[in-house]
């Protein structure tokens, strides 16, 4: 039978090419936003964060962009190398609502070298 | 770097019985969490954890779960009664203070698997 929930977005890209992703998040009050990485077997890792009175940050290699009016988040990774694949979260915060943070389903990026 | 740690990596238990995972904050950190991720899906918030006192709870963590901090360095979740669909990846993460300047840290997580 089918197996629910197993079937992540995927991105496959090749190394050295710019990867992107997307998120989609669902709370018009969420006013913080980060990204995490996780690795196979580990806990989600911090890349990256963006408050939404901002519409773009960047970071080494990496950069959020924040589209308020479709409530749609995006991060850029330059340079893409296969230290990079992982399964990629975006997480929504209403600040000073007790840090409780909603993670976004996921993308799987598959980096072939 | 200090980093949070859990204990066990993996738990196996049957149905009906009562688990305790534990965790080990990062030493000066004041805020603790528990999060879930049931296998392929997202990461889920189940608790956080300030003053010794729940701050804030989803509507997974029911009366079957609850946190403590028993010591100066541990926090635990305990499932009173665990069930087939408590099975999942349970993580416990850690902040300084509060705020959108505190990074969540986060440990490497349990797998309880509950036959």
């Amino acid at each position: 039978g089918e197996s629910v929930g197993l079937h992540l977005p995927t991105l496959s890209v090749q190394e050295g090419d710019n990867s992107i992703i997307n998120c989609a998040y669902s709370n018009s009050a969420s006013d913080y936003f980060i990204w995490y990485k996780q690795e196979s077997g580990k806990g989600p890792q911090f890349i990256i964060d963006i408050r939404s009175n901002m519409d773009k940050r960047q970071g080494q290699r990496v950069t959020v962009l924040l589209n308020k009016t479709v409530k749609h988040l995006s991060l850029q990774i330059a340079a893409t190398q296969p230290g990079d694949s992982a399964v990629y979260f975006c997480a929504e915060i209403v600040l000073y609502n007790n840090n409780d943070m909603r993670f976004g389903a996921g993308t799987r990026l598959t980096v072939k070298p | 770097e200090p980093e949070v740690t859990q204990t066990p990596s993996h738990q196996v238990t049957q149905m009906g019985q009562e688990v305790i995972l534990r965790c080990v904050p990062i030493s000066n950190h004041l805020y603790f969490y528990w999060y879930r991720q049931i296998l392929g899906q997202k990461v889920e918030f189940l608790v956080s954890f300030y003053n010794n006192e729940i701050s804030e709870k989803s509507e997974i963590f029911d009366d079957q779960f609850s946190v403590e901090r028993p010591d100066g360095s541990n926090f635990t979740l305990k499932i009173r009664s665990t069930k087939l669909e408590d099975s999942a990846m349970y993580f416990c993460a850690s902040t300084l203070d509060r705020g959108p300047q505190e990074t969540q840290y986060f440990g490497p997580g349990t797998r309880l698997l509950v036959l």
